[in-house]
């Protein structure tokens, strides 16, 4: 069975500081695939990233960046100089093959900064 | 040029009745899904099809009945209503590779939020 833990249920910062999402994943499927969503107040879903189980790449966008690691089975969300717009609740999900690639997701992290 | 899409937005019925929620992609992608959100914020698979074939059917009533007409389209319709089907319903679509061996994003629609009073 697959899992997906994000630990951190609500995380508030002032604008500009950093913070991370922590992602702690179990499958015992050797191919999976890892993501981030954002939900934004307004309710919808929106993608971030996706990483394959054979790519342990680590990724930067722009002030976002992804800290993938197999030893650990992590996959933790950086936000850098956070701002008001970066306020959401953020949601981990894993897919494999015997699930169909149906996503499950973490419980999410509400993340608010304020000015 | 939405890639997918729901109808209704919002939907507010009375308990015991029927409903319907649209869902299509124009992604040319071949797997839809539904996924239920409660109030808790927590997102659930309910059902996946494959080129209209169902794929995943998850502990679900089954007065949840899914409907692939096309490649494109995913609707939900629900029978006789209860309280606690209220929620917010959500569909996405992706694309399967390799034969099925890997698959690429889902992309989600804007959801439903369905009130049942």
């Amino acid at each position: 069975a697959q899992k997906v833990t994000q630990a951190q249920t609500e995380i508030s910062v002032v604008e500009k500081e950093d913070v991370t999402l922590d992602c702690v994943y179990e499958t015992r499927d050797t191919t999976y695939y890892l993501f981030w969503y954002k939900q934004p107040p307004s309710g919808e879903l929106v993608f971030l990233i996706r990483r394959n189980s054979f790519d342990e790449q680590n990724e930067i966008s722009g002030r976002y960046s992804w800290n993938f690691q197999k030893s650990t089975s992590s996959f933790n969300f950086t936000i850098t100089a956070s701002q008001v717009v970066d306020s959401a609740v953020y949601f981990c999900a894993l897919s494999v093959r015997n699930s169909g690639y149906a996503l499950n997701f973490g419980k999410g992290t509400s993340l608010l900064v304020t000015p | 040029d939405t890639a997918v899409s729901q109808t209704p937005k919002y939907l507010v019925t009375q308990m015991g009745n029927d409903k319907s929620i649209k869902c299509e992609q124009n992604l040319g992608h071949d797997t839809m899904y539904w996924y239920k959100q409660d109030s808790k914020k927590f997102l659930k698979i309910m059902f996946s099809y494959n080129n209209k074939e169902l794929i995943i059917n998850e502990t679900v009533p089954n007065r949840f009945s899914p409907k692939s007409p096309d490649k494109a389209h995913l609707n939900l319709h629900i029978n006789s209503l209860e309280l606690g089907d209220s929620a917010v319903y959500f569909c996405a679509s992706s694309q399967e590779r390799g034969g099925g061996a890997l698959t690429d994003t889902q992309y989600f629609g804007p959801g439903t939020r369905l009130t049942v009073l």
